[in-house]
């Protein structure tokens, strides 16, 4: 069993939608990051969380460390928002990657 | 400030042979990961150093996999001899260290064994 399972694996969506990506993890953890990778590119980071909520432009990314759950919100999606977007949790110094989930935007 | 560069961007050789990463981490990050990512799949830690040091290579398979860090900057990454399921992205990263060990991925290797 991965220590981190994201959901869904494949998601497709109108411009506009509003979207929610969804992350369990079973280890305990010091943070989590959400990350972005583009096909073909490198990753990037997005969000880094403890606690709480943060949010970046149209990116909302919650976290909920009693439940060992996060959530990364999308608002307005726009096609270039297409890429994969990875959970991934630090536990002491070892960091666990989710599978990611690949989110497409059609026009 | 210049980012985590890594070559070559793409390699292809048959299986067997030899083949080897380069690494140049952001300057002054003392930790370097080195991730391998088979596609439709996450990043799975090869190994991590610590300046020249390995903090956990527990997934790296020994027998062909080998990687080293001999001054605590540049990281090179070898496979020898390579096989068919080794055809991945291998992901170089490295880290500001605490309190956040923020991470910084380079744009990968990707290696087509055939």
């Amino acid at each position: 069993k991965n220590e981190v399972e994201q959901s869904p694996q494949n998601l497709t969506a109108q411009e506009g939608e509003f979207i929610t990506i969804n992350c369990s993890y079973s280890v305990g953890i010091s943070a989590l990051h959400w990350l972005q990778q583009h096909p073909g590119g490198g990753i990037v980071s997005l969000f880094m969380l403890s606690s709480g909520k943060k949010k970046h432009g149209r990116l909302i990314a919650t976290i909920n460390i009693q439940e060992k759950h996060s959530s990364l919100h999308i608002t307005a999606s726009h096609p270039r928002d297409s890429a994969v977007y990875i959970c991934a949790v630090r536990s002491g110094n070892q960091f666990y990657f989710g599978t990611g989930t690949s989110l497409t935007v059609i026009p | 400030e210049a980012g985590v560069a890594q070559s070559p961007r793409y390699k292809i050789i048959e299986k067997r042979q030899s083949v080897a990463f380069w690494c140049n981490p952001i300057s002054g990050h003392a930790t370097l990961y080195w991730y391998q990512q088979i596609l439709g799949q996450g990043p799975k830690l090869l190994i991590q150093f610590q300046n020249n040091g390995v903090v956990d290579d527990s997934q790296l398979p020994k027998d062909r996999f080998s990687a080293e860090r001999l001054k605590g900057v540049d990281s090179t990454l070898k496979i020898q001899p390579a096989k068919l399921e080794d055809s991945a992205v291998y992901l170089c990263a490295s880290s500001s260290g605490p309190p956040t060990y923020e991470q910084y991925f380079g744009p990968g290797t990707r290696l087509t064994v055939t």
